[in-house]
């Protein structure tokens, strides 16, 4: 079993739609918890980073954590084609956020 | 700031072959990692530096992958002979653990490269 587990997708949702995207994880030590968008044949980019459990939010995405569960959701609101991207999680146990295990990706299709 | 800048973008090479994979990492990060990414295994940490210094180098595969940092500008990693299951795409990644800066890490294009 894998030490990080990501709803595999694809995902494809209209323009407009609420977006969730998951991770659940084994390792309760991990406590910082990233997401990155990553654009068809381009390096990975940070979205969000949260440390330890709680929501946290930018604009139209909000990442939440769940320790006790061992979960973490983003969520896109209002989606728009130009989030079509696969989208990762991470997880690292300290601020090297280089060491984080990466989740396998949901590819989101947002159609106009 | 330019990113972290890879090179070559493509690479098609034959089995056999020494592939190098150079990076040059965002000014001032005293951090470089070197990842592979595959639809098989996803995205996996080779080895990674601080301050030019290689800290772990746990995720590479085989002896047959090596990886130099003679100083902050500058990384290679080098496979020696290369194999058609090296196939991915390689990126570079550089960081400053810095206060105010946390956990983000730069990620570069990467290098896609494929052994025949």
């Amino acid at each position: 079993q894998k030490e990080v587990e990501q709803d595999p997708g694809p995902l494809s949702v209209p323009e407009g739609a609420i977006v969730s995207l998951n991770c659940t994880y084994s390792n309760s030590a991990f406590q910082y918890f990233m997401w990155y968008r990553q654009y068809s044949r381009k390096g990975p980019e940070l979205l969000m980073y949260t440390y330890s459990s709680g929501n946290k939010e930018d604009g139209r995405f909000t990442a939440q954590v769940d320790k006790s569960s061992k979960y973490i959701s983003l969520f896109i609101r209002d989606s728009q084609p130009s989030d079509s991207a696969t989208y990762l999680c991470a997880m690292s146990l300290n601020t090297n956020a280089g060491k984080s295990t990466f989740g396998d990706g949901t590819t989101l299709t947002v159609k106009p | 700031d330019a990113g972290v800048i890879q090179s070559p973008r493509h690479e098609v090479t034959e089995m056999g072959q020494e592939v190098t994979l150079r990076c040059k990492p965002i000014s001032g990060h005293d951090y470089l990692f070197w990842y592979r990414q595959t639809m098989m295994r996803g995205l996996e940490l080779l080895i990674y530096f601080n301050n030019n210094v290689p800290i772990d180098d746990s995720g590479m595969p085989e002896d047959r992958f090596s990886a130099k940092m003679p100083n902050a500008s500058f990384s290679t990693l080098k496979i020696q002979p290369s194999e058609p299951r090296d196939s991915a795409v390689y990126f570079c990644a550089s960081s400053y653990l810095g206060r105010t800066t946390g956990n983000t890490i730069y990620f570069g294009e990467g290098s896609w490269l494929t052994v025949v």
